[in-house]
């Protein structure tokens, strides 16, 4: 079946370091890929997405780029701030399907 | 945006217990609504899949009498923990699907914690 595999954290940097949050998936087809965020105490939020092999997510600072020769979608930002402290989902959704399929989800804490 | 609420958002109960969980959709027509259960070290496990006006689709594993769900209206999908227990303590979050939205697009509530003591 389709799944999502993401680097183990947690991660941490310190303000205004690179960040790379790798993430690969298994999947049939084409699927679309998702990074979502998850502040402490509260639900997902859709973060970025990309839809089709090339399509580069961006939102906040973030970007993803959806590889489909490396079958990747791996999250970077140039310049980290504290309040990006959160867990990082990565996830992709095959059509036909009602369904999300999610990493297991990566914590970053970014110190100041 | 699209806004999902849950509530409550944290309940304490006794062991034996049941406890219900609310899941609205406050601006869309939610026709899909999904359950996950959060544990610890954030990995994130959906429970079900519910369908308005119809029988909701659990996963593999996961005890559909123990975890009942309901999705009355369009707008409202409940999920009562029955005769809870301490291993049920976890977050529990929903997500909506909004019709007129392209089919991957979910929106998340925002969790509600459950304690069993």
């Amino acid at each position: 079946g389709d799944s999502v595999t993401q680097m183990e954290g947690p991660v941490t940097l310190s303000e205004e370091a690179f960040l790379t949050i790798n993430c690969t998936y298994t999947a049939t087809g084409y699927p679309s890929l998702f990074w979502y965020v998850q502040y402490p105490g509260e639900g997902l939020q859709l973060l970025l997405k990309a839809t089709k092999a090339d399509d580069k997510g961006s939102n906040k600072g973030f970007e993803a780029t959806y590889r489909k020769e490396t079958t990747s979608f791996h999250l970077e930002k140039g310049s980290v701030q504290v309040s990006d402290s959160a867990v990082y989902f990565c996830a992709l959704h095959q059509g036909g399907s009602e369904k999300l399929v999610f990493g297991k989800g990566t914590k970053l804490t970014v110190n100041p | 945006g699209a806004v999902v609420s849950q509530h409550p958002s944290r309940v304490i109960c006794k062991s034996g217990t049941s406890v219900k969980i609310e899941c609205r959709s406050l601006d869309f027509q939610a026709t899909t609504m999904f359950w996950y259960r959060q544990f610890p070290k954030q990995s994130l496990m959906l429970m079900a899949t519910s369908n308005e006006g119809s029988k909701a689709t659990y996963e593999q594993g996961v005890e559909k009498d123990k975890f009942l769900i309901n999705h009355a209206s369009l707008t409202l999908s409940t999920l009562t923990v029955t005769s809870a227990h301490p291993e049920d303590s976890s977050f529990y979050i929903c997500s909506a699907r909004d019709a007129r939205a392209p089919q991957e697009t979910q929106y998340f509530g925002p969790g509600t914690r459950l304690l069993v003591l």
